[in-house]
């Protein structure tokens, strides 16, 4: 039964173009998490999704950071125009339920984006 | 606004001995709160969770221990060994699905 999955690993990016990130969750998981940890710093909510719906992107950057999970196919953080700010591990992560029902996150090993 | 707080960025142990990791938290509205352990360039994984109800959630080396009216949580690990080495979060939910993520303590248990 495999974790969440995320690719790629590692994405390097020149200032101004653009990232994307994939993400599948735990099989039978249909609510995916967008954290961000920026260097000596803990884990940011970013957004919360339930397919093909945005619950919560109450974390997102009000520009250039999108996200979706559609009904086929992994779940997307889109990064446009990145700059050097953006350099950071971006993890999701998944569960079966809402996490506060008792419900735990599981998170995979995270996309670390380089901005040169 | 830092709504979870985990104040020591660092804590050494003994191997045998047990290790305490503190976490403080403002927002009153959280019900449910958990640990992870991070290893580098991993994700983090869930250890144990306590939900706003009880005070204690025993698993194995691992207890957490919650005191509302301080909005204070620990970790106790019991005795601790080598491979605890590793980077411990507190994080806390108020429902509606998502954590907020304390900004960790880095374990070091030396034999």
């Amino acid at each position: 039964n495999a974790g969440v999955m995320q690719n790629p690993r590692h994405l390097v990016r020149r200032r101004g173009q653009e990232a994307r990130l994939r993400c599948s969750p735990v099989k039978g998981h249909s609510h995916v998490y967008w954290y961000r940890q920026l260097p000596e710093e803990g884990l940011k909510f970013m957004v919360y999704l339930q397919k093909e719906n945005i619950i919560d992107e109450s974390g997102m950057p009000k520009e250039r950071f999108s996200a979706e999970f559609p009904k086929e196919g992994p779940s997307i953080l889109r990064i446009q125009q990145v700059v050097r700010g953006d350099s950071a591990a971006y993890f999701c992560a998944s569960s079966p339920s809402p996490t506060g029902s008792g419900s735990p996150l599981h998170f995979g090993n995270g996309t670390r984006l380089t901005v040169t | 606004d830092q709504q979870v707080k985990q104040n020591s960025p660092s804590l050494s142990v003994q191997e045998g001995r047990i290790s305490i990791l503190n976490c403080d938290y403002t927002n009153s509205m959280f019900d449910y709160f958990l640990w992870y352990k991070k290893y580098p360039a991993e994700g983090p994984t869930f250890l144990i969770s306590i939900s706003s109800i009880k005070d204690k959630n025993e698993d194995g080396r691992f207890t957490v221990f919650l005191n509302k009216s301080a909005k204070h949580l620990s970790l106790h690990i019991v005795p601790s060994q080598p491979g605890d080495s590793a980077v411990y979060f507190c994080a806390a939910s108020a429902g509606g699905g998502k954590l907020i993520f304390g900004q960790g303590t880095e374990l070091s248990v030396k034999p």
